[in-house]
């Protein structure tokens, strides 16, 4: 059971490159959710799914792009690569949003943009 | 729109020592959950309050949610090295689908 999986760990991107983070979990939870962290900062909401061929925006969805067409994957993809992009990025799942609604969270992705 | 402020944001304990840190939510929740992040680490769930003035222990540690579920605290007994960390907490509104909005998140240096 190795729980949720993210890919890659580390990333440099040029400005306006684009490229796919992905993730994927093997517990078969309804809900995924991808947050961006910034140095000293919580963690933001970018997009949501609660199940396969259903997602939302978050707090801050501008530049990024979801999919979620299987239970177990949910990829998030960056278009056009700002420096505003840079940040660490965690890929997130749960089984419901009620009494056993905690995340389980991956090990984060690092992206830099310069 | 629901916010979640914690604090403070950093807290410098000497080891053996108490503290606590503070979540409020501009609204009120359903329930909020607590985590914590090692350093370069992810987060990692540690409980959930959903009770109106709930208080759960995690052996040296607390957590109660307030009577009128706007906020929270965390209390951590004879802090110890491996309490090093920031702890989140992160608020599901009542309303709708309730999304998790989580605190900036007080950072944690023990010193020995």
């Amino acid at each position: 059971n190795a729980g949720v999986t993210q890919t890659p760990k580390f990333r440099i991107l040029k400005i306006g490159q684009s490229m796919t983070l992905q993730c994927a979990q093997d517990m078969n939870h309804n809900y995924m959710y991808w947050y961006r962290q910034d140095p000293g900062m919580g963690l933001k909401l970018i997009y949501y799914s609660v199940g396969a061929g259903i997602t939302d925006k978050g707090e801050v969805p501008n530049g990024y792009n979801v999919s979620r067409s299987t239970t177990e994957d949910f990829p998030l993809r960056l278009e056009l690569a700002a420096p505003s992009q840079t940040s660490v990025y965690f890929c997130a799942s749960s089984y419901s949003t009620g009494a056993t609604g905690e995340l389980f969270f991956g090990e984060g992705s690092r992206l830099t943009v310069l | 729109g629901q916010q979640v402020m914690q604090i403070p944001q950093y807290q410098h304990v000497q080891e053996g020592e108490d503290f606590t840190t503070y979540c409020n939510s501009s609204t009120t929740l359903s329930n909020i959950q607590w985590y914590k992040q090692r350093p370069g680490g992810h987060p990692v769930f540690l409980i959930q309050l959903v009770k109106s003035g709930e208080v759960k222990k995690q052996k040296r540690l607390t957590f109660q949610f307030g009577e009128a579920k706007k906020n929270s605290s965390l209390h951590i007994t004879a802090t110890q090295t491996t309490d090093v960390g920031t702890y989140f907490c992160a608020g599901r509104a009542t309303d709708s689908w309730g999304k998790l909005q989580f605190g900036a998140g007080t950072q944690v240096v023990v010193t020995p």
